[in-house]
């Protein structure tokens, strides 16, 4: 089976940096991905790690440790358009299902 | 890039009666796609996955026979939700799988449904 683990709710001040962590224990594991979500819209994709080690992609940064089953996505400059659900996701071994964790709700204050 | 399109982006039905949701990938083949269901403030719980030219495969707790999927083109998968009650009431978003694109998956802009 499938668990996945990210803290319910953040709140961060407008030009901080903020990690949000993932912990998963999985039956399978071919990759680790990483949505944004705004409120009544579908994901949209962030990042991906396969690797462990850390992946760059302008303010987004995105960490994954196999060995510890663990990831991080890091966000910085935050600014207010940045507040939204942050959603992990694992992909199967057979490298078809993703199973999305529970969602992490970030508040980017003034 | 890819493009997937759902429709309707929002419904509302009478208790009883039947919706069906359309995913089509508008710029390429689709041999899987996934169909999510979301209630508010939760995650994305993966209800099915559609293949084309055979059977969903269905995750454990969704009734096959409520929510009938079909996948009868490389391009076009349905979720028709049958006989809906007010709890069915949900954002429902599909996804479709292929490799190179986003790593593999593109997901629809989602469907809003309410029962009444």
């Amino acid at each position: 089976g499938q668990n996945i683990d990210q803290p319910t709710e953040m709140t961060a001040t407008e030009g901080a940096i903020v990690q949000i962590n993932c912990t998963y224990q999985t039956s399978g594991f071919n990759g680790l991905f990483w949505y944004q979500q705004h409120a009544g819209e579908a994901p949209t994709f962030l990042s991906y790690n396969v690797l462990d080690g850390l992946e760059e992609k302008g303010r987004f940064s995105s960490f994954l440790s196999r060995s510890k089953g663990y990831s991080y996505l890091l966000l910085k400059e935050l600014q207010m358009k940045d507040s939204a659900s942050y959603l992990c996701a694992v992909r199967d071994y057979a490298g078809n299902m993703l199973t999305f964790g529970g969602g992490t709700r970030l508040m980017v204050k003034p | 890039g890819a493009v997937v399109s759902q429709h309707p982006s929002w419904v509302i039905c009478k208790s009883g009666t039947s919706v069906k949701i359309e995913c089509r990938s508008l710029d390429f083949q689709a041999t899987t796609m996934f169909w999510y269901r979301q209630f508010p403030k939760q995650s994305l719980m993966l209800m099915a996955t559609s293949n084309e030219g055979s059977k969903a495969t269905y995750e454990q707790g969704v009734e096959k026979d409520k929510f009938l999927i079909n996948h009868a083109s490389l391009t076009l998968s349905t979720l028709t939700v049958t006989s809906a009650h007010p709890e069915d009431s949900s954002f429902y978003i599909c996804s479709a799988r292929d490799e190179g694109i986003n790593y593999g998956y593109t997901f629809g802009s989602g469907t809003r449904l309410t029962v009444v």
